[in-house]
């Protein structure tokens, strides 16, 4: 079973459309994140939910915007597409009051044409 | 701006050698410190973690923490060509577990 999982895994869209990625954990983690990571991978953290709760939100545009139906699910949404946004974006969770790290899903790649 | 630094690389060793990864990190309040290795256009995955000054063991990995120096480390004994991945080296400052990555260490094992 997959412990982290995204979909979809790669998405190519034109500049202006909407799209969506989806994340789920079946680890029971309390905690789950979003991060950005660019060409030069460096992993950049977005968005952080606690519990449905959102924690952290770093300077991210406003078209982003991360939805969590429920502490396993965590999605993100984003509105007019730029060329900018093409990159890997990870979901990933952590339970709190753990010294374990994060665990990641497999990434989706996106690309803005 | 709290802020955690590796060296780019790439790093190359020899097959059989010991491989040696640095960080240094600003944050003198950081709690944990995690060794993550990362294939090429795979995710990261958590190879090691520590929070105590001192080193720790697992396998052919060591990382080792020095909080008054501000910087962590890791070695890969005996490398393999299956470790040639980029290492990114992690921080937490605590709070709600906000973790800072490095920009990452790409190491080649050599055959």
């Amino acid at each position: 079973d997959t412990a982290v999982s995204q979909t979809p895994k790669y998405l190519v869209t034109q500049m202006g459309n909407d799209k969506s990625i989806k994340c789920e954990q079946n680890l029971g983690h309390d905690t789950m994140y979003w991060y950005k990571q660019d060409s030069k991978k460096f992993l950049k953290i977005m968005f952080s939910y606690n519990n449905k709760e959102l924690i952290i939100n770093e300077t991210v545009p406003n078209r982003f915007s991360p939805k969590s139906p429920d502490k396993a699910h965590l999605n993100l949404h984003i509105n007019s597409l730029e060329l900018g946004d093409s990159a890997v974006y990870f979901c990933a969770s952590s339970q709190n009051g753990e010294i374990g790290g994060y665990t990641f899903g497999s990434g989706t790649r996106l690309t803005v044409v | 701006q709290k802020e955690v630094e590796q060296n780019s690389g790439p790093l190359s060793v020899p097959e059989g050698a010991i491989a040696s990864l640095n960080c240094t990190y600003s944050d003198r309040g950081s709690q944990s410190f995690f060794w993550y290795r990362q294939y090429s256009g795979k995710s990261p995955e958590l190879i090691m973690f520590i929070y105590s000054n001192g080193d720790k063991e697992d396998g052919r990995f060591t990382a080792q923490l020095n909080k008054a120096s501000q910087y962590v480390s890791l070695l890969i004994r005996d490398s393999q060509p299956s470790d040639s991945a980029t290492y990114l080296c992690a921080v937490d400052s605590g709070g709600y577990q906000k973790v800072t990555f490095g920009t990452g260490t790409k190491l080649q094992v050599i055959p």
